[in-house]
């Protein structure tokens, strides 16, 4: 079984610039979910994606955007990048009917 | 508005011994209750969940009490091994209408523990 991943593993961008980060689920997984961690904190949910659609969002600009696709794998955009877009980004797959989310090892942005 | 707090950022054990980590929350609504471990350069590893309608679930080494009365739970680890050192996060969700969770977790701000040789 093999469980979630993402790539890049880390990424440098300048301020202004777009990115998008991907996210593939653990096998049957049909939900996933999208997580910033800044340094010293938890992770903040940004959003869910279920069945292709956005299930779920969390206090985020509307420039976070994502994608599902029908293999369940997942993408979160960000444009227009800030300094505090600085963080871990997590991404979590699970069952819809199930609590327990999968993390993947994330990826690390940077914004210069 | 922190709604999952963990009051200690760090915590050290000696090996062998009980590890307490304490987590407060103030949501009412919250009803699935989440642990994870994080090490360096990881995701975070899922641990022991607990739902609202118990008070205490079990899994090897780890326990999770549930306190809804004072909105606390705490996990347990005995006895504690050096491996057990890293970021502990707990977790909380609100269940959507229907038994189908709506998934999002809000997290603690993390306890460090170091269980010492």
């Amino acid at each position: 079984e093999t469980g979630v991943t993402q790539s890049p593993t880390h990424l440098i961008k300048t301020r202004g610039q777009q990115v998008t980060l991907r996210c593939s689920s653990q096998s049957g997984h049909n939900t996933v979910s999208w997580y910033q961690q800044a340094l010293g904190q938890g992770p903040q949910f940004i959003f869910q994606y279920y069945r292709e659609e956005e299930n779920g969002r969390g206090n985020f600009p509307p420039r976070f955007s994502g994608l599902q696709f029908p293999n369940y794998s997942s993408e979160l955009n960000v444009n227009a990048l800030e300094l505090d877009d600085s963080a871990l980004y997590l991404c979590a797959s699970s069952l819809a009917e199930a609590n327990e989310q999968f993390f993947g090892p994330g990826t690390r942005l940077t914004v210069l | 508005d922190q709604q999952v707090k963990q009051n200690s950022p760090s915590l050290s054990v000696q090996e062998g011994r009980i590890s307490i980590l304490n987590c407060d929350y103030t949501n009412s609504m919250f009803d699935y209750f989440l642990w994870y471990k994080k090490y360096p350069a990881e995701g975070p590893t899922f641990l022991i969940s607990i739902s609202s309608i118990k008070d205490k679930n079990e899994d090897g080494r780890f326990t999770v009490f549930l306190n809804k009365s004072a909105k606390h739970l705490s996990l347990h680890i005995v006895p504690s091994q050096p491996g057990d050192s890293a970021v502990y996060f707990c977790a909380a969700s609100v269940r959507a209408a229907g038994g189908t969770s709506y998934g999002k977790l809000t997290f603690g701000q993390g306890t460090i523990l170091t269980v010492h040789p």
